[in-house]
């Protein structure tokens, strides 16, 4: 069964590190998302990303962020300049249409950050 | 903007009971409910949905149900088995939002 990966599964950077977490979506899906998880807290949107822009942002995703497909496969998001706040989990989330929106999201296993 | 509220926050149940957990929403816009089951290390796998225009839908021994009048849905789980331990998130979205909004989760723990 088709799913969405992401690497690395644990990061841990120095504060004012500029990060790149990766993702592989499902490979015939066309939109694909962002999340994180503070521990202990909701999954919280970040952004999403159709036909190589962005299509939907929350207040979280600052300056600070940015999301790329830099080929066909991989979607990344960079985070410019860490700060202690960003430790968290990430999820990517990947669907294939919004022909019947809403629509069905798929997540990966997610990337740890932990900002030292 | 939308708010979901999910309880309980943890529930054990005995193998073999059914489980429920509860999600009210603020927005009547929404009409997308999917639930997630997160296991430990894993991320959030969509077990089951459902949308405004039905207020039921069964998969083997998954259950949800919606009131769209109260706002409120449910997620009901019988004969429960012990890999049914997990957390649970409920969520809602609407036509004009790409985002999902979650439930805090319930941690279900499935007792021998």
């Amino acid at each position: 069964e088709p799913e969405v990966t992401q690497t690395p599964s644990h990061q841990v950077t120095q504060m004012g590190q500029e990060v790149i977490l990766r993702c592989v979506p499902i490979s015939n899906h066309l939109y694909f998302y962002w999340y994180r998880q503070i521990l202990g807290q909701k999954v919280e949107f970040l952004v999403s990303f159709y036909n190589n822009e962005i299509s939907e942002k929350s207040e979280i995703f600052d300056d600070q962020f940015s999301v790329e497909r830099p080929d066909g496969s991989n979607f990344t998001l960079k985070i410019r300049s860490t700060k202690l706040e960003d430790s968290a989990m990430y999820f990517c989330a990947s669907s294939w249409t919004r022909d019947r929106a809403p629509y069905e999201q798929y997540f990966g296993p997610g990337t740890r950050l932990t900002v030292t | 903007g939308e708010n979901v509220e999910q309880h309980p926050s943890t529930l054990s149940v005995q193998e073999g009971d059914s489980a429920v957990i509860k999600c009210t929403y603020s927005d009547s816009a929404s009409n997308y409910f999917p639930w997630y089951k997160q296991e430990l290390g894993k991320g959030p796998q969509l077990i089951i949905d459902i949308r405004s225009n039905v207020g039921e839908k069964k998969d083997q021994r998954i259950a949800v149900t919606l009131n769209k009048t109260a706002k409120h849905f449910s997620l009901h789980i019988t004969e429960t088995q012990p890999e049914d331990s997990a957390v649970y998130f409920c969520a809602a979205s609407t036509d004009r939002d790409d985002k999902i909004i979650f439930g805090k989760g319930t941690r279900l723990h499935i007792l021998p």
